[in-house]
Order: structure tokens, then sequence, then C-alpha cells
């Protein structure tokens, strides 16, 4: 168990939809990272937020968003989903630094029919 | 920018065997290079990273990688594979301040009786 959850662990809906999935990260970690997992693209960075502020951005499109709350959970927005959209969501948690290890939650898994 | 290559996606090794998985990495400062493992329907485990100091580093498992700056590697290796091995790794690196990882598109390591 990495202390990283992640909640719903499955979500199945409908293209044109809005989902959101939730992250809480592990005790006295300040930053969260999104990352997307899909068979076509690998593993590849969404998002960072640190301490409730957006640190850094990767391949993210312009449907999603996120933001972090002053408790540190972290929301994941997906909008007008597209059936290439389905993937696995994870969230990872660290202090921030470089070389910090990044701990990961189980996932969400995301069914878009 | 930098980039992560994992040569092979399928490896296949017998119980016992050597087990040998490449990572290369293009970077233009120093990276921090980490090796993860994902066993089926789970989020990511951290094996072993290198972060600066002694080159060979070991992990959990009895798995361990050696840092070749010369040839921009980090192969993972284990003496002997035991079944439990099987799960797919990732290779990642971190560089230029930031915390955000770029992952390898992994390599399903397979063991046989």
């Amino acid at each position: 168990d990495s202390g990283v959850t992640q909640t719903p662990k499955h979500l199945i809906t409908a293209t044109g939809q809005r989902v959101t999935l939730r992250c809480s990260p592990r005790s006295g970690d300040l930053s969260v990272y999104w990352y997307q997992q899909s068979l076509d693209q690998g593993l590849q960075f969404l998002i960072q937020y640190y301490n409730g502020e957006e640190r850094a951005k990767g391949n993210i499109l312009e449907r999603f968003s996120a933001q972090q709350f002053p408790d540190l959970h972290s929301e994941l927005n997906l909008s007008s989903l597209e059936l290439g959209d389905s993937a696995l969501y994870f969230c990872a948690s660290s202090g921030g630094t470089p070389w910090e290890t990044q701990y990961f939650g189980p996932g969400t898994r995301l069914l878009v029919l | 920018a930098q980039s992560v290559t994992q040569l092979g996606s399928h490896v296949s090794v017998s119980e016992g065997a050597l087990v040998l998985l490449r990572c290369n990495y293009s970077s233009s400062v120093p990276p921090y290079l980490f090796w993860y493992v994902q066993y089926p329907n789970q989020g990511l485990q951290l094996l072993l990273k290198y972060t600066t100091g002694a080159t060979l580093v070991k992990g959990i498992n009895g798995f361990e990688a050696e840092f070749k700056k010369s040839e921009t590697s980090f192969h993972l290796t284990k003496p002997s594979a035991h079944m439990s091995d099987a799960a797919e790794y990732f290779c990642a690196v971190s560089e230029g301040g930031y915390s955000t990882l770029t992952f390898g598109k992994g390599t399903m390591l397979l063991v046989s009786p």
C-alpha cells in the first residue's frame, strides 16, 4: 500500500460527458502528479501541483483540468469525453523535489463508450 | 528534451536465469533515473533509483541497476529470475530541476518454469 488513494477505481461513461477523478496524497506529501496510461501512448505526465499551485504541465488536453485543494487532495476533471480518453489515470505524490520517489495510487480505469 | 528508450517490449526468461532489462535515456543535464514495476491491475512501485553518488544501485527484490553516463544507460538486472518477477517494468527520468517523470514504453517480463 503506497498511501495514495484514488477514487473511483472504475468509471464507465459516455462520449461528451464530464467526470471527476479524486486523489488523496500520502500524509506529508505536498506534491501531486497526474499521469495517463494507455496502450498507444504509454505512461504520460499530465500535470503537477505543489501545495495548491500548478507547478508543471505536460501533455494535458484543454478539455482536462485539475486542482489541488487546501487539504492537499487533488481532482482531475475530464470533460467532453471522447473514446480516446479511455485509459488508466494514475495519481502520484511526493515531497516535490526531483530526486524523491513518487508514490503511485492504484489508478482509476476510465472507459468511455 | 528528455526521453527514455526501453529495448524490447517483451523479455522472456526461465526461472533462475539472469534478468536484463535495457534502458537508455537522453538528457542534456545529469538526470535522476528510476525503475518502477507494475503488477497486473496495480499501480507503479519503485524498484530503485539513481540520484547521485554510487553508480551501482541496489533495489528491492534482488534487483540492481548501473548508471553509465558514457553510454547514457541504466539497465536493470537480477541474477536469478523468480516467477513472482513477472510484471511490467518502466524506466523513468527526471531532470532539469523538475520532478515530473518521463517514462519509457515499458518492458513486460515473462518468467517460465
